[in-house]
C-alpha cells in the first residue's frame, strides 16, 4: 500500500530565510511525486509534480522539491519564504492513471516578520 | 489551466436533512472525480471515485447509502450527504484528473455544517 510521511507537522520560519519540507513515500513502484498548498478554508493548489527525468522540479511561486529514491524522499525547497507562505502543505503519492492519489498528514507553515 | 468548480462553497443544515454538493470541471472533461473529506487540522481521506456511467466505487468503511455519488456528465459528479448528522460536519473536496491522468485538480472545497 502507498503511503507518505510528513514528519514535521508545523513548521515556523522567518520571512526572507530558507525553506525545506520534509516528506517520506511509500511505494511499490516509481511514484508519482505531488506538492499541494493549501490555505485556510481553501482547496488545494498544486505545487509542483514529478513523474519521471531530472529529479529536481521546478514549480511554481519559486518551490522546488528534488526527488530521490536511494532515500524515498521528495522534499520541497524555496530559497527565501515570503509571508504570503504561510499555509499548510501537503505530499502526496499515487499511480497516476486516473488512479487515486494518498496525502500526507500535512505540514503547517507559519512566517513571522 | 484546468478549472474544478464545487457548489456550495458553504452549507448549513439540520440534522436529518440531505444535502447536495456538486463537482464541476470547466474546462475539461472528467470521466473519473474523486470525493475527498477533510476533518480540521487532519489531511484530505478519500471516500470514493467517481466514474462517469457507472457506479462509484467506494473506499473502505464510507457507508455508500450515506454518501450517494452520481457522475451525471463528463462535467459533473454530485456528492450528497443523506440524512446529515453533526459528525458528518466536515470539509469536503472533489477533484478530477486532467493531462492523461496524472494530476488532479482540485476543487475549492465545500464546508459543512450539521446541526
Amino acid at each position: 500500500a502507498q503511503s507518505v510521511t510528513q514528519p514535521d507537522i508545523h513548521i515556523t520560519v522567518s520571512e526572507g530565510a530558507s525553506l525545506e519540507l520534509r516528506c517520506n513515500y511509500s511505494y511499490g513502484a516509481t511514484p508519482y511525486l505531488f506538492w499541494y498548498v493549501q490555505s485556510p478554508g481553501q482547496g488545494l493548489q498544486l505545487l509542483l509534480k514529478y513523474f519521471s527525468g531530472d529529479t529536481l522540479v521546478q514549480g511554481i511561486k519559486g518551490f522546488e522539491a528534488e526527488f530521490k529514491r536511494s532515500q524515498s524522499s521528495f522534499n520541497l525547497r524555496k530559497p527565501s519564504v515570503h509571508w504570503s507562505d504561510a499555509a499548510e502543505y501537503f505530499c502526496a503519492v499515487g499511480r497516476g492513471g486516473y488512479q487515486k492519489v494518498t496525502f500526507g498528514i500535512g505540514t503547517k507553515l507559519q512566517v513571522i516578520p | 489551466g484546468a478549472v474544478v468548480s464545487q457548489h456550495p462553497s458553504w452549507v448549513i443544515c439540520k440534522s436529518g436533512t440531505s444535502v447536495k454538493i456538486e463537482c464541476r470541471s470547466l474546462d475539461f472533461q472528467a470521466t473519473t472525480m474523486f470525493w475527498y473529506r477533510q476533518f480540521p487540522k487532519q489531511s484530505l481521506m478519500l471516500m470514493a471515485t467517481s466514474n462517469e456511467g457507472s457506479k462509484a466505487t467506494y473506499e473502505q468503511g464510507v457507508e455508500k447509502d450515506k454518501f450517494l455519488i452520481n457522475h451525471a456528465s463528463l462535467t459533473l459528479s454530485t456528492l450528497t450527504v443523506t440524512s446529515a448528522h453533526p459528525e458528518d460536519s466536515s470539509f469536503y473536496i472533489c477533484s478530477a484528473p486532467r493531462e492523461g491522468g496524472e494530476t488532479q485538480y482540485f476543487g475549492p472545497g465545500t464546508r459543512l455544517l450539521v446541526l
